[in-house]
């Protein structure tokens, strides 16, 4: 079975530009996290979908958006880049909402310029 | 109270030699305690997880060790191999009523051949 999907890879944007990252869970799997993770440090909590509703946020300013659609993969916007934006952002899906192992993909490098 | 404490941050093993990484949590609603492995360029991968309702567990020559009244758990890597080089993050989470992960800033393992 596939794994966790992201795309882009790397992507480099300028201060004040949006940018959407996209997420497609493993089969079967109803939820999708985002997480941030800055070099160097622990991947950090953005938000959580479950059959397609908001069921979590971390403390993350509103410029930072998500969904997910009917088939489960998720996007993630950002928008009024900042320089401090820049780093990987991870996407991990479940078979449910909680208590269950989440499994993450190999992310989207993004940095602002 | 939300936050993992992780040490070392970086260590280095000889081939053959125990890898021994700790947390510290402050919550006591935390009852899942995973171990991520990450490699440059990749998302975080599961390698072993425990409940608070056991004291020990081993899978190959990857063992956690939870200590609950102390509020502490780690992981021991036996027989470490050049080839378990690589980021190594604890987590934690309330696994019944919550979604998100709240990780350790990480050690960085390198084991020398």
């Amino acid at each position: 079975d596939a794994g966790v999907t992201q795309s882009p890879t790397h992507l480099i944007k300028t201060r004040g530009q949006h940018v959407t990252l996209r997420c497609s869970p493993i089969s079967g799997h109803k939820s999708v996290s985002w997480y941030q993770q800055v070099l160097g440090q622990g991947p950090q909590f953005i938000f959580q979908y479950y059959e397609k509703e908001e069921r979590g946020r971390g403390n993350f300013p509103d410029r930072f958006s998500a969904r997910q659609f009917p088939n489960y993969s998720s996007e993630l916007n950002v928008n009024a880049l900042l320089l401090g934006d820049s780093a990987l952002y991870l996407c991990a899906s479940s078979r449910g909402r909680a208590g269950e192992t989440q499994y993450f993909g190999p992310g989207t490098r993004l940095l602002v310029l | 109270q939300q936050q993992v404490k992780q040490s070392p941050q970086s260590l280095i093993v000889q081939k053959g030699g125990i890898s021994i990484i700790n947390c510290a949590y402050e919550n006591t609603a935390f009852d899942y305690f995973p171990w991520y492995q990450q490699f440059p360029g990749k998302g975080p991968a599961l390698l072993i997880a425990i409940r608070p309702d056991v004291s020990e567990k081993k899978e190959g020559r990857f063992t956690i060790s939870f200590n609950k009244s102390a509020k502490q758990f780690s992981l021991h890597i036996m027989d470490s191999q050049p080839g378990d080089s690589a980021t190594y993050f604890c987590a934690a989470s309330m696994v019944d009523s919550s979604y998100k992960l709240i990780f350790g800033s990480g050690t960085r393992l390198l084991v020398r051949p």
